[in-house]
């Protein structure tokens, strides 16, 4: 069975600050994908990652996937309220259904 | 192009009962996933639909079951209902089957039972 494993579970940061979560597997996915979910609504792609190595840039988000294609992580610089919300992981291989990790609740107080 | 819609967005039902919730997918999309999500548990995969057939299931009792129509919307069943079915429920659409295209989730079906 492919578990993903997100680290921290819950996270809250003062405005302006920096921070990382962690996204972690003992498997080997063809490709990692992140998503914001906010209340009331269904998670929401940010990115996807596919190239072990590979690192994207959102904004202020930045996206790397290890080089064994097992673990992935989502830097954000400056955090600002409109970054409050559930981020999660989801490792994906070929046809296989979407493995997702437990979320990290992530609030940015003004 | 319009979204996922899941229709009912708020559902209260009784233990024993059964439930049956809907999803439209966006157009054109053949896949349909379902999700179960709990603050304790996280996103659960309940089951994939792919061109009416159940291709991928998750590790569900048989009291949850889905099926895909020809124009691809879904629907998933609960039957006999349990305190611990509360959930969100969400359904999810891509273009092809797996996890490899980006999934595209619908608002969800909060389903509470007493």
């Amino acid at each position: 069975t492919q578990l993903l494993e997100q680290s921290p579970q819950f996270l809250s940061i003062q405005e302006g600050e920096n921070l990382t979560v962690y996204c972690n597997s003992s498997s080997v996915f063809s490709s990692l994908q992140w998503y914001r979910q906010e209340p009331g609504e269904g998670p929401v792609l940010l990115v996807t990652v596919v190239t072990g190595g590979e690192v994207k840039k959102l904004k202020r988000l930045t996206f790397q996937f290890g080089d064994a294609r097992k673990d992935s992580s989502l830097h954000i610089t400056a955090a600002q309220p409109g970054d409050t919300g559930l981020y999660l992981c989801a490792g994906a291989s070929g046809a296989q259904k979407l493995v997702f990790g437990q979320g990290t609740r992530l609030t940015i107080n003004p | 192009k319009a979204g996922v819609t899941q229709t009912p967005r708020y559902l209260i039902k009784t233990r024993g009962q059964q439930v049956t919730l809907s999803c439209s997918p966006i157009s054109g999309h053949r896949s349909v996933s379902w999700y179960q999500q709990t603050p304790g548990q996280g996103l659960q995969f309940l089951f994939e639909y792919f061109s009416e057939t159940q291709r991928n299931k998750g590790n569900f009792p048989g009291r949850f079951s889905g099926r895909q129509f020809s124009n691809s919307r879904s629907e998933m069943n609960v039957s006999t209902l349990e305190l611990g079915d509360s959930a969100l429920y969400l359904c999810a659409s891509s273009p092809t089957l797996g996890g490899t295209d980006t999934q595209y989730f619908g608002p969800g079906t909060r389903l509470t039972v007493l």
